[in-house]
């Protein structure tokens, strides 16, 4: 299966920006959905685990939802800072397989 | 404090075998629950997930890239090793090992930990 992700999305500081995952067969809630951050030159993080569990340290202005319906999770950031422009990644697990999304790259002007 | 840390040759030949090494601490592959995964990004691209090797030695792969790739551990040394063959332009990248932990019921999770990252640049 696949992930697919907007290639990018932008946002004013303290807006809040939706980041999307959608899942190309199979239903996004059989299996957990996890995101991380990549800022500029470094690894990634994990940001949420688990669908809706924030990882440690991370505020909660990140959280994540999960709709059957489009069968997708969605990332979402509130109150937007500069330091949160970074690429934003979705993965999965299925039938012994790790699927990462094609990421997205935030930018906050 | 977990940490892993890549290595490998910065460049090979296409045709050529990669071997990577990944050398953790902080944790034990003799503990279950645990795995170590390599995952890798072509520059300015996005992450593409390799292999990962578990605490019981079981491996799983990348379904399309299953033919090239080998996965060994070497638990007393602390260290996972991946080969990739036949070595191509297009496998350019940076080659990142991962903790996943703790590992759930089907084998699944999400990297927990990642190391800094080692780029591989293949010439033709």
């Amino acid at each position: 299966f696949l992930l697919t992700q907007p290639h990018s999305v932008s946002e004013s500081p303290g807006n809040t920006v939706i980041i999307s995952c959608t899942r190309s067969s199979g239903n996004i809630a059989d299996n957990f959905v996890h995101w991380y951050q990549q800022r500029p030159g470094s690894a990634p993080t994990i940001l949420t685990y688990d669908d809706y569990q924030r990882a440690s340290g991370v505020p909660d202005r990140f959280s994540v939802s999960i709709d059957s319906s489009s069968n997708s999770a969605s990332l979402f950031i509130s109150g937007l800072k500069t330091e949160d422009e970074a690429d934003y990644y979705c993965q999965s697990y299925d039938s012994n397989t790790v699927v990462f999304g094609g990421g997205t790259k935030l930018t906050v002007l | 404090q977990i940490a892993l840390k890549e290595s490998g040759p910065p460049l090979v030949k296409a045709t050529q075998t990669l071997t990577l090494t990944c050398t953790f601490s902080g944790f034990s592959l003799n503990t279950g629950g645990v795995a170590v995964g390599w995952i890798r990004q072509p520059p300015g691209k996005a992450l593409e997930w390799l292999a990962l090797i578990y605490w019981d030695e079981d491996q799983r792969y990348n379904p399309s890239l299953r033919t090239r790739l080998t996965i060994i551990r070497d638990a007393s040394k602390n260290r996972v090793m991946l080969t990739l063959t036949n070595m191509d332009p297009v496998d350019t990248g940076t080659y990142y090992c991962a903790r996943m932990f703790p590992v759930g019921v089907l084998k699944g999770g999400w990297f927990d930990s990642w190391g800094l990252g080692t780029l591989v640049t293949v010439s033709s």
